[in-house]
């Protein structure tokens, strides 16, 4: 489904690299998220955002922050990468009142 | 603290089968519960939802139950087939922001 798309999908880094992960969408959802999810784990929330001026923190924001440069595009940033955010990292999208969200493919971030 | 997890890491079914798939939630203030499935190499893809006031909902070949006085949720696939195949993750929805909290998921496996 290229309705939500992320860039890049696979990503290696190093420690202390500012990292920026992209989310895009076609679907005209007002509701944005980003999330990680580890091995052996759920996804976790990492920050939402409701519409072009709502950003909010969500379970694990910290070393992380967001970007919501319009409707359709939400970005994450690392500001200095560290190892333990090595992980997999999915952008996901909703409508204004709905419970369904639609997950884009994934990026694969490894810190080394 | 607020938790939702599952009881069994892995299932292992054979082709026509019927699998169940349970998780044990401790919110009881959560609105909805959902079921999402999240394929190798693939962002997860909501499956059914229920509310919190009812104790049953049916789609096309699952089946999701309620039950809140113990706290637990399962999720029914009935005739399982070989693209069953994937990671189950339970997740639960409350108030108003509409946050979602996950499980930790279960890999359902269908034997041919």
């Amino acid at each position: 489904d290229a309705d939500v798309t992320q860039t890049p999908r696979n990503r290696i880094t190093k420690t202390g690299k500012r990292i920026m992960l992209e989310c895009s969408q076609t679907k005209g959802h007002d509701r944005m998220y980003w999330y990680r999810q580890d091995p052996g784990l759920g996804l976790r929330l990492i920050y939402y955002s409701f519409d072009v001026k709502d950003i909010n923190k969500g379970e694990i924001s910290d070393g992380y922050s967001v970007s919501r440069q319009a409707q359709a595009k939400f970005s994450l940033s690392l500001e200095s990468a560290i190892p333990n955010q090595t992980a997999l990292y999915f952008c996901a999208t909703s409508r204004l009142a709905g419970n369904e969200q639609f997950f884009g493919p994934g990026t694969r971030l490894t810190v080394l | 603290g607020e938790s939702v997890g599952l009881h069994l890491p892995t299932l292992s079914v054979q082709e026509g089968d019927n699998s169940i798939i349970n998780c044990a939630y401790s919110n009881s203030a959560s609105d909805y519960f959902i079921w999402y499935k999240q394929e190798s190499g693939k962002g997860p893809q909501f499956i059914i939802d229920i509310r919190s006031n009812m104790d049953k909902r049916q789609g096309q070949r699952v089946t999701v139950l309620l039950n809140k006085t113990v706290k637990h949720l399962s999720l029914q696939i009935a005739a399982t087939q070989p693209g069953d195949s994937a990671v189950y993750f339970c997740a639960e929805m409350g108030g108003s922001n509409y946050k979602l909290t996950f499980g930790k998921g279960t890999l359902l496996t269908v034997n041919p």
